[in-house]
C-alpha cells in the first residue's frame, strides 16, 4: 500500500497569515501516460464529512476559494492557504488515488493563533 | 444536487452483524462506481470498499476482507455494506462517497453525512 505522511501534525496561524501543509507519499503518484499526479486534498470541519478541495495536485474544486492552492509532483506535495480565514479552521487530509487501496494522510489540524 | 444518505448504523456486540445503506439521488447512480470510507472517533480516514457501476467488480481493504460485503441495487439507487463478525476496531463513522467522474473511482467528490457504527459489549 502507498503510505501518506503529513507535516506538521497541527499548526496555529494568525488570521490573514499563510498556512502551509506538506504531504509525502511512499511512491510516485505521477502517472506517466497523462502526466497527472493522482493526489488530492480534503478539508474536514468538526461534525462534517470531508470536503474535496484540490485534485490532480493543483486543481481547485468548484467553489473553493482561490486562497487555497496545491503544488508538488511525484512524492512531495503542499497545500497553501495564502491568507487564513476563521472558516478555514479544520483538519486537512491528503489522499492518493493512484492505486487501490486509496490511502489518506493522518491529517493536519489548522487553528487560529 | 447530489445527495447521499446513509443509514443502518448503531451499537452491536463484537461478532455481530450490521447492514448499512446509502440512498443516492441527484445523479445517474448506475453510471458511477461507489465507495465506503470510514473514520474511527478522533482518527483519520480509511477507505473500506468500492464497487463498480454494474456491481460486477468489488474491492476491499485488507482490514475488512472476508468480513464485509459491498453491493448495490441500481433500480433503487442504493448502496449497501454488509458487515459481519464485527470487531471493536470497526467502530467508526461510515461514509458513502461518490467519485468525481465515472472513470476516476478513487477521488471522492461527494460524501454523505455518515452513520456511526459502535462495536462494544
Amino acid at each position: 500500500d502507498i503510505v501518506m505522511t503529513q507535516s506538521p501534525d497541527s499548526l496555529a496561524v494568525s488570521l490573514g497569515e499563510r498556512a502551509t501543509i506538506n504531504c509525502k507519499s511512499s511512491q510516485s503518484l505521477l502517472y506517466s501516460s497523462n502526466n497527472k499526479n493522482y493526489f488530492a486534498w480534503y478539508q474536514q470541519k468538526p461534525g462534517q464529512p470531508p470536503k474535496l478541495l484540490i485534485y490532480w495536485a493543483s486543481t481547485r474544486e468548484s467553489g473553493v476559494p482561490d486562497r487555497f492552492s496545491g503544488s508538488g509532483s511525484g512524492t512531495d506535495f503542499t497545500l497553501t492557504i495564502s491568507s487564513l480565514q476563521a472558516e478555514d479552521v479544520a483538519v486537512y487530509f491528503c489522499q492518493q488515488y493512484y492505486t487501490t487501496p486509496q490511502t489518506f494522510g493522518p491529517g493536519t489540524k489548522v487553528d487560529i493563533k | 444536487e447530489v445527495q447521499l444518505l446513509e443509514s443502518g448504523g448503531g451499537l452491536v456486540q463484537p461478532g455481530g452483524s450490521l447492514r448499512l445503506s446509502c440512498a443516492a439521488s441527484g445523479f445517474t447512480f448506475s453510471t458511477y462506481a461507489m465507495n465506503w470510507v470510514r473514520q474511527a472517533p478522533g482518527k483519520g480516514l480509511e477507505w473500506v470498499s468500492s464497487i463498480s457501476d454494474d456491481g460486477g467488480s468489488t474491492y476491499y481493504a485488507d482490514s475488512v476482507k472476508g468480513r464485509f460485503t459491498i453491493s448495490r441495487d441500481n433500480s433503487k439507487n442504493t448502496l449497501y455494506l454488509q458487515m459481519n463478525n464485527l470487531r471493536a476496531e470497526d467502530t467508526a463513522v461510515y461514509y458513502c462517497a461518490k467519485p468525481t467522474t465515472v472513470t476516476i473511482r478513487g477521488l471522492f467528490q461527494h460524501w454523505g453525512q455518515g452513520t456511526l457504527v459502535t462495536v462494544s459489549s
